[in-house]
């Protein structure tokens, strides 16, 4: 059964400070695919990134980035220079391809709090 | 604006009332979902939908159902039998192929009496 771990349920920076968010997951799956979502106090998740298994570049946008690696099946994501704005729940995600639906499977969430 | 709605925002129900969560979707997504978040927890998938007239459990469906009639409505149904409804309820669509990210609504809190 696949499963999700944000082993991280909250983190308090200061404005500026980097953070990483952890990620491990688990699928019996040859093709699958993870994602970030990240949900404001508003509560609408807002789509961050999806990867799929067979690329494990990592990926830079603006201050976030975001390291795949299979070979410890973790999904980590970085925001560099944080910000109040980042202040939210942020939530991984993985989807199975043998289901042949495109369900996602949520881990628990990390509350980030960005003190100013 | 293509996106997805979901109405009301803020519901209140009595015990044993069914209560019916509207979601309309216009980003001609073919699949739609429905998720219940609990505080503290991630989203748990109650039903989800591909196409149009039919329609799947997930994995905590006992106490809900659904419809799919239009492209663009997935309407959910919290019946009485569901134990616990108190909860925060999202609908999302997406593309059918695997791998697509799901959109979402703003989802509708709801609090039974």
């Amino acid at each position: 059964a696949q499963k999700v771990t944000q082993a991280q349920t909250e983190i308090s920076v200061v404005e500026k400070e980097d953070v990483t968010l952890d990620c491990v997951y688990e699928t019996r799956d040859t093709t699958y695919y993870l994602f970030w979502y990240k949900q404001p106090p508003s509560g609408e998740l807002v789509f961050l990134i999806r990867r799929n298994s067979f690329d494990e570049q990592n990926e830079i946008s603006g201050r976030y980035s975001w390291n795949f690696q299979k070979s410890t099946s973790s999904f980590n994501f970085t925001i560099t220079a944080s910000q109040v704005v980042d202040s939210a729940v942020y939530f991984c995600a993985l989807s199975e391809a043998y289901t042949g639906a495109n369900n996602l499977f949520f881990g628990t969430g990390t509350r980030l709090t960005v003190i100013p | 604006d293509g996106g997805i709605t979901q109405s009301p925002k803020y519901l209140f129900r009595k015990e044993g009332q069914n209560v019916t969560l509207s979601c309309e979707q216009n980003l001609n997504h073919d699949a739609m979902y429905w998720y219940r978040q609990d505080p503290g927890q991630g989203l748990r998938l109650i039903y989800y939908s591909q196409i149009v007239n039919d329609f799947q459990k997930g994995d905590i469906a006992e106490g809900y159902s659904v419809s799919r009639e239009k492209k663009e409505s997935f309407p959910l149904t919290v019946t009485s039998a569901q134990k616990n409804p108190t909860a925060f309820y999202l609908c999302a669509s997406s593309m059918r192929l695997e791998g697509n990210e799901q959109f979402f609504g703003p989802g509708t809190r709801l609090t039974v009496l």
